[in-house]
């Protein structure tokens, strides 16, 4: 059972335009989520996370959006540049449990 | 400081065979967890240690073990390999400093992921 679910395998956007990334869960136990990007023959990297006790989180050009009542995160990037081409995985916790991951979004940033 | 690092990168292996990996944390990170992730399948949990215990567990099989040093140094061991054994496996550690029910999830919890290990199954 899928508990976190990207819906979308892959995104294309124009470079300096605002890229969105989502997210869904289905149990509302989670507390805590993280997105992470991924490169080719690489970990994924840490990019940004929220508690569920926020709605939002920011940090550079990158803002996650919670919205706990619609089991819903959203990742904005912007302004995209061409290296944030990447797979983007969402990742949900309860209680400091085990992290669910959905299956990734790739996105492409066309110069 | 230092990041997750996996030994060995790359590795193939005959199906029957059996495989170990390693994956040194973060210095001061108590918990490592394991994934596998192949094409299509995200990101497949497959264990956490935290203080040498495992707790927690996916769903793979007994085939699929692990274990955790008192240095925090774990290793992942695969025995009878079959060809659909053939994934990226990667190890992610974090600080997680209020485990487990307790405390909830926390920045603690934040997990730094490690190159990987590609295991390809001939």
């Amino acid at each position: 059972d899928q508990q976190v679910k990207q819906n979308s395998p892959s995104l294309s956007v124009q470079e300096g335009r605002i890229s969105i990334l989502n997210c869904d869960y289905t149990n509302s136990m989670f507390d805590y989520f993280l997105w992470y990007k991924k490169y080719p023959a690489e970990g994924p990297t840490f990019l940004i996370s929220i508690s569920s006790i926020k709605d939002k989180n920011e940090d550079g050009r990158f803002t996650v959006f919670l919205n706990k009542s619609a089991k819903h995160l959203s990742l904005h990037i912007v302004p995209s540049q061409p290296g944030d081409s990447a797979v983007y995985f969402c990742a949900a916790s309860a209680f400091g449990n085990q992290f669910y991951f959905g299956t990734g979004t790739s996105l492409t940033v066309i110069p | 400081k230092a990041g997750v690092t996996q030994t060995p990168r790359y590795l193939i292996k005959t199906r029957g065979q059996q495989v170990t990996l390693s994956c040194s944390p973060i210095s001061g990170h108590r918990s490592v967890s394991w994934y596998q992730q192949t094409p299509g399948q995200g990101l497949q949990f497959l264990f956490e240690y935290f203080s040498e215990t495992q707790r927690n567990k996916g769903n793979f099989p007994g085939r699929f073990s692990g274990r955790q040093f008192s240095n925090s140094r774990s290793e992942m061991n695969v025995s009878t390999l079959e060809l659909g054994d053939s994934a990226l496996y990667l190890c992610a550690s974090s600080l997680s400093l209020l485990p487990g029910l307790a405390g909830g999830t926390s920045w603690t919890d934040t997990q730094y992921f490690g190159p990987g290990t590609r295991l390809t199954v001939l």
